[in-house]
């Protein structure tokens, strides 16, 4: 079974600084699927960025980039320019591409706890 | 802006009652799920669908039961509560287009069972 780690609980970041959240996971499969949610506390997990395994090109998003390495096997979002706002959650997840049952289930790491430092 | 809709937000009710929690989306999706977080706030998926009529148990067991009848409507039941699933339930939807299709949340049910 595919597994997720995040192996850093918490982490904190200046107002306007960059911080990277690490995230790694193990798989058999050589196409697969890769996803950061953030979760704002009480508030809805909303979708920051997703990567294709079968891109070389990093993933971007305004101030949300990705360092994927595949052979690593490690995926870390990169935040820059931090903002309040960005205080969250925040789930790495994986999702595989075969076409069993369970393709279209993800597997979430433990999460990554983001505090933002005015 | 949500989607998906989850009712209620918040609930706290004695040992042994039955509770259903309801999930709504409007975006057509096929694919629903529920997870529960736990207070260390791991995610685990207790049960998904594939479509109407359609229902699996996920990789967490859970007492609960669910049922998907429409298309928008994914309705979690505890036939008798018990202090242990105290939780945070989430309930989430995506589309049957590729693997990369996120998962859309709902905002989540907080069970408190004393």
């Amino acid at each position: 079974a595919q597994t997720v780690t995040q192996s850093q609980p918490e982490m904190s970041v200046q107002e306007a600084e960059t911080v990277t959240l690490s995230c790694t996971y193990d798989t058999s499969e050589s196409d697969y699927y890769l996803f950061w949610y953030k979760q704002p506390p009480s508030r809805q997990m909303i979708l920051v960025i997703r990567q294709e395994a079968y891109k070389q090109q990093n993933a971007t998003e305004n101030r949300f980039s990705v360092n994927f390495q595949k052979a690593a096997k490690s995926f870390s979002l990169k935040i820059s320019d931090s903002q309040l706002g960005d205080a969250a959650m925040y789930f790495c997840a994986y999702r595989g591409s075969y076409s069993g049952a369970g393709s279209y289930q993800l597997t979430f790491g433990k999460g990554t706890k983001l505090s933002v430092i005015p | 802006e949500a989607d998906i809709y989850q009712t209620p937000r918040y609930l706290v009710i004695g040992t042994g009652k039955k509770i259903t929690l309801e999930c709504s989306q409007t975006m057509g999706h096929d694919k629903m799920y529920w997870y529960q977080q736990d207070p260390g706030m791991e995610l685990h998926l207790i049960h998904y669908s594939y479509g109407v009529n359609s229902t699996e148990k996920g990789d967490l067991s859970s007492e609960s039961t669910v049922s998907r009848i429409r298309t928008e409507h994914f309705p979690l039941t505890l036939e008798s509560a018990r202090p242990s699933h105290t939780s945070q339930y989430l309930c989430a939807s995506s589309d049957s287009g590729w693997g990369n299709s996120p998962l859309h949340f709902g905002n989540g049910t907080r069970l408190t069972v004393t």
